[in-house]
């Protein structure tokens, strides 16, 4: 079984603050991470993703995110926030060795960035 | 340029009626999804396929019906089965096995109803 909580559904920041999104993951296996950012009435755009290499994974648009097994936390992270970076943002958990299919996404987090 | 097109951008249903929404992927990706979206949740499963001809229920597929005859095309049809229909369907597909599998997204269906 997996799951994928985002601790928090809003976040507010204003433009060039660091921005802080979190994200804790259950998994019986090792997972695979990711972070994919959504603007609205759009598709999903991936930022980056964790498999096991490295656990500083450095995404697009400057954000980046830390795998740390002893926490089972994922969060994203950015130095400094910009206008466009205010969408929706999911974290998302995948078991290795299982079926196609099984992503489990969080419920979202909503970036808001203020002028 | 490669990716994953949806279409149409919206879509309204009347009463009692199937709709169906496309998704084409250029990518030469083998498997593909069906998700739902709500407003203030994350994405739902509603069919996925690994292969051409063959393909399996998600989280939520009551309702919703699919073919993958070509690799290239996954359709969804809402069927008037489905009472609930309103939202943002996305399709997606992946690219790789096992824990190098990523997923690419479609840029979306909304289904209204009338």
């Amino acid at each position: 079984a997996q799951s994928v909580t985002q601790l928090d559904s809003h976040v507010s920041v204003s433009e060039g603050t660091p921005v802080l999104l979190r994200c804790n993951y259950s998994s019986s296996y090792s997972p695979s991470l990711f972070w994919y950012v959504q603007h609205p009435n759009k598709g999903l755009q991936l930022l980056l993703k964790y498999t096991s290499a490295a656990t500083l994974v450095k995404g697009i648009n400057g954000f980046e995110a830390e795998f740390k097994k002893s926490e089972t936390s994922f969060h994203l992270t950015k130095p400094s926030a910009h206008m466009s970076d205010a969408a929706e943002y999911f974290c998302v958990v995948s078991v290795l060795n299982t079926n196609a299919g099984k992503s489990t996404f969080g419920d979202g987090t909503t970036l808001t960035v203020k002028p | 340029d490669g990716g994953i097109t949806q279409s149409p951008k919206y879509l309204f249903r009347k009463e009692g009626q199937n709709v169906t929404l496309s998704c084409e992927q250029n990518l030469n990706h083998d498997a593909m999804y069906w998700y739902r979206q709500d407003p203030g949740q994350g994405l739902r499963l509603i069919y996925y396929s690994q292969i051409v001809n063959d393909f399996q229920k998600g989280d939520i597929a009551e309702g919703y019906s699919v073919s993958r005859e070509k690799k290239e095309s996954f359709p969804l049809t809402v069927t008037s089965a489905q009472k609930n229909p309103t939202a943002f369907y996305l399709c997606a597909s992946s690219s790789g096995a096992g824990e190098f599998e990523t997923q690419y997204f479609g840029p979306g269906t909304r289904l209204l109803v009338l």
